[in-house]
């Protein structure tokens, strides 16, 4: 069976500082994978999607970057927090080609301070 | 384009009440549609989907959706609500586009928060 992992889970850190929250997907190949932010009181905001190795789609543009440097693995990143970037990260993925059904990780919870 | 929209962004019920969450989408390809149930600071978790087929949906902890293509609806419902039905459940489509099928991303609505009162 599919698994989707995601750390670390809770994070926190001072404005300016770098972000990297990875996401790693087992049991399938291939996927769509998927990054959005829930802000207090926002919903889903989705941020990045993959469908491929090194193929990125940003939806927002902000001061946030995503890499897929392997198949089954997606890495949100900052050079540089701000304290706007605070919030719940989750990761999802989907079956290339199936009914775009999305699987969520745990989340990581960040807050910049 | 796809969009969806969920009526109460907040709901009350007391338990063993029917549980009832509205959901209208917009789509101008035939739609597929889900249900997802979010627990505080936990990912989300598929509850039902619709593509094809039966448009009676049953899917985990007894919860169900009927898609009604003349109502653009697609309502979340439970026949008797369990304190553990304590939530955030959010409702959404699938990007298709006509002609060349899906995108693979999903809209979401905003989420209705349900609370159960003992």
């Amino acid at each position: 069976s599919q698994t989707i992992h995601q750390w670390p889970a809770t994070l926190v850190q001072p404005v300016g500082s770098p972000l990297s929250l990875e996401c790693t997907v087992e049991g399938t190949s291939n996927p769509n994978l998927y990054w959005y932010r829930q802000a207090a009181g926002r919903g889903l905001q989705l941020l990045f999607y993959s469908v491929g190795i090194g193929q990125i789609s940003s939806e927002v543009p902000q001061n946030l970057s995503a890499s897929r440097p392997q198949d089954r693995q997606f890495i949100l990143s900052s050079k540089k927090l701000l304290l706007s970037d605070s919030g719940f990260y989750l990761c999802a993925w989907s079956e290339r080609g199936g009914t775009d059904t999305q699987y969520f990780g745990p989340g990581t919870r960040l807050t910049v301070l | 384009a796809q969009s969806v929209t969920q009526l109460g962004s907040h709901v009350s019920v007391s338990e063993g009440a029917l549980v009832l969450l509205r959901c209208n989408y917009s789509s101008s390809v035939p739609p597929y549609l889900f249900w997802y149930v979010q627990y505080p600071n936990q990912g989300l978790q598929l509850l039902l989907k619709y593509t094809t087929g039966a448009t009676l949906v049953k899917g985990i902890n007894g919860f169900e959706a009927e898609f009604k293509k003349s109502e653009t609806s697609f309502h979340l419902t439970k026949p008797s609500a369990h304190m553990s039905d304590a939530a955030e459940y959010f409702c959404a489509v699938s990007v298709r586009v006509k002609g060349t099928g899906s995108q693979g991303n999903l809209i979401f609505g905003k989420g209705t928060k349900l609370s159960v009162k003992p």
